[in-house]
């Protein structure tokens, strides 16, 4: 049974470029939430999508965007990256509404310079 | 104020301390509370729940103070193996009907020889 899996695992980019982050679920799980942590910081909430569409946001820019897929599988894209979109991007999958289900997977690493 | 505090530390401590962590929510509506692990570079997994009644694990024991609005992680006899950092997670209530896990920034726990 896969847990998570995210791709890729490391990625370094120019500022103003743009990125797409991709994340596969757990089996059975059809909710996927992304978060952003930054080097000593807890991971931040960007977005979580679940039946295709976007259920909820935190305090990110328009700049972040996603997309999730019939498959469950989502899509993370940042555009015109500045040097503080540097950090680690996890995505989590869990099933709808419940509390305790949720497994992240291992994570980007983006490195904007 | 922030949603979750906690101290990043570090504590030092040897083998076979007994250490504990607090952390601090500011939303009184608050309906679950977990200990999340993260060891350097990897991605946060679930350690715990945290109940009213209080949970332990093993070394493990945490402990919910509502009228507080505290939470804390026991950690018996440590050993090596527990260096990580633990991440305070609270989920409010909600409206919407999703439920959003916030992430405390982790207390870094180092134990030594």
């Amino acid at each position: 049974d896969a847990g998570v899996t995210q791709s890729p695992t490391h990625l370094i980019k120019t500022r103003g470029q743009q990125v797409t982050l991709r994340c596969s679920p757990k089996s059975g799980h059809d909710t996927v939430s992304w978060y952003q942590q930054a080097l000593g910081q807890g991971p931040q909430f960007i977005f979580q999508y679940y039946e295709e569409e976007e259920r909820q946001r935190g305090n990110f820019p328009d700049r972040f965007s996603g997309h999730q897929f019939p498959n469950y599988s989502s899509e993370l894209n940042v555009n015109a990256l500045l040097l503080g979109d540097s950090a680690l991007y996890l995505c989590a999958s869990s099933l709808s509404r419940d509390n305790y289900g949720y497994t992240f997977g291992s994570g980007t690493r983006l490195t904007v310079v | 104020r922030k949603e979750v505090e906690q101290d990043p530390g570090p504590f030092n401590v040897p083998e076979g301390a007994t250490v504990a962590f607090n952390c601090t929510y500011s939303n009184s509506a608050s309906q679950s509370f977990f200990w999340y692990r993260q060891d350097c570079r990897k991605e946060p997994k679930l350690l715990m729940s945290v109940y009213s009644s209080g949970n332990e694990d093993g070394r493990f024991t945490a402990q919910l103070n509502r009228a507080s609005q505290y939470i804390s992680l026991l950690i018996r006899d440590s050993k090596l193996s527990d260096s990580a950092t633990y991440l305070c997670v609270v989920i409010p209530s909600s409206s919407g009907g999703s439920y959003i896990p916030t992430f405390g920034r982790g207390t870094s726990l180092i134990v030594h020889p």
